[in-house]
């Protein structure tokens, strides 16, 4: 089946900073979401992405199908931004079973 | 409030007692579907649904039952709960436009013990 697989695993952000979040997937997708679990639990959509570029204020997403992979940015780093951020993908393969990543801890500090 | 409620949010119980955890939505979505989150293992689908009356098995089915009778409710039954199953539940459903699934909304989560 297929894989997904996101780096870094861990990332630590003085408030303010830039980050870049990697989410790489071993086959084609029709679907790509982006979440942030908060430190209460809140599952928290971003983005539906399974191409093209977006943006919602501080944070923006790439995706490049053709390449298997997406990008999150998240900008001036807040420490609301704490938390884990995971990208899911659903294949084309007929069935649309979802697949997540182990997701991206992040921790900004004040 | 366009929502996806969970019920109950917590739940600690003993090996073998059947359980139903209750996910019911209010945005006329099509597809609903359970997860399971363990740490280390991020979410894995356990089962979905793309309609009513129309369920399909996610990675890690086993030990779980679904219904999809009504459109906008979508239980997980345990028939006989282990230890094993102790975990983080996340019910979600989405609106399934084009036959693609969309965007995806979330519960609150069910933080299920079983002893």
């Amino acid at each position: 089946g297929i894989q997904v697989e996101q780096s870094p695993p861990d990332l630590i952000l003085q408030e303010g900073a830039n980050s870049t979040l990697r989410c790489n997937f071993s086959d084609s997708v029709n679907n790509l979401q982006w979440f942030h679990q908060n430190p209460w639990g809140q599952l928290i959509n971003l983005f539906y992405i399974p191409s093209g570029t977006k943006q919602n204020g501080r944070l923006s997403a790439t995706t490049v199908a053709t390449e298997r992979y997406s990008l999150l940015y998240i900008s001036s780093s807040q420490t609301t931004d704490s938390g884990v951020y995971f990208c899911a993908v659903a294949t084309t393969s007929g069935t649309y079973k979802y697949i997540f990543g182990t997701g991206t801890r992040l921790k900004v500090l004040a | 409030e366009a929502q996806v409620t969970q019920n109950p949010r917590y739940l600690i119980t003993v090996t073998g007692k059947k359980l139903t955890v209750t996910c019911s939505q209010n945005m006329n979505h099509e597809y609903m579907s359970w997860y399971r989150q363990d740490p280390g293992l991020g979410l894995r689908q356990i089962y979905y649904s793309m309609n009513v009356e129309v369920t399909d098995k996610g990675d890690v089915p086993e030990g779980y039952k679904v219904s999809r009778k009504e459109k906008r409710n979508f239980p997980l039954i345990l028939e006989s709960p282990s230890p094993n199953q102790t975990s983080l539940y996340f019910c979600a459903s989405s609106l399934f436009r084009d036959r693609a699934a969309d965007t995806q909304y979330f519960g609150p989560g069910t933080r299920l013990t079983v002893l």
